[in-house]
């Protein structure tokens, strides 16, 4: 079992509607939950970080976090063609020989339909 | 502006010779790592630093090294380069442990 799963996508969705990017994590010490965007041939950018139960909105992005279904999802309101881009779950936990282990998704990659 | 550079973006080597890769970073951050990212794979961690003399393996570690002589500086050595690690590497650097990874531009690395 991957440690951070996510759907490879790609994941298609017309212009002004809500994507809905999903992400299950199986360390359940996990503390930090994040999501970059990576446009291609480009770095990955931090978009929301989450650290407690519920939602939290930045814009048009909004992050979800819930610990006890260890899944964190993030949706984009009004999607734009500029958010097409493969967007990277990333979760920060769990000690590993005082390391605190950062521990990345394969990424979804998003398609918005003018 | 703060920033976190690397160089060369671009570099196609042969199979044996040895590689540096460059990592600069102006945030004085204490965490340096450096990732691979290969498809199907997503971002592997190679190898990580907390701070001046400190380094550690990540999971893909093998036929790599690092050293951290400063706080702005962590190059990424490839001792006997392989076509296994013809891949996109990143550099990042965080704060804490717990905050966030900046990522630098990239470098695509050709091993032929």
């Amino acid at each position: 079992q991957k440690e951070v799963e996510q759907n490879s996508g790609p994941l298609s969705v017309p212009e002004g509607a809500i994507a809905s990017l999903n992400c299950t994590y199986s360390d359940r010490v996990s503390q930090s939950f994040f999501w970059y965007r990576q446009y291609s041939g480009k770095s990955p950018e931090l978009i929301m970080s989450i650290y407690s139960n519920g939602d939290k909105e930045d814009g048009r992005f909004t992050a979800q976090l819930n610990k006890a279904s260890q899944y964190v999802s993030l949706l984009i309101r009004d999607s734009q063609p500029s958010d097409s881009a493969t967007y990277l779950c990333a979760v920060n936990g769990g000690s590993s020989g005082g390391y605190q282990k950062v521990t990345f998704g394969i990424g979804t990659k998003l398609q918005v339909i003018p | 502006d703060a920033e976190i550079t690397q160089s060369p973006r671009h570099k196609i080597t042969e199979t044996g010779r040895q590689v540096t890769l460059a990592c600069h970073q102006t945030w004085n951050h204490n965490n340096m790592f450096w990732y691979r990212q290969d498809l199907g794979h997503g971002l592997r961690l190679i190898h990580y630093s907390y701070g001046v003399q400190d380094t550690n393996k990540g999971e893909v570690s093998d036929g790599y090294s690092v050293s951290r002589s400063n706080t702005e500086d962590l190059p990424l050595t490839l001792e006997s380069a392989a076509s296994s690690q013809t891949s996109v590497y990143f550099c990042a650097s965080s704060p804490g442990t717990t905050d966030t990874q900046y990522f630098g531009p990239g470098t695509r690395l050709t091993v032929l």
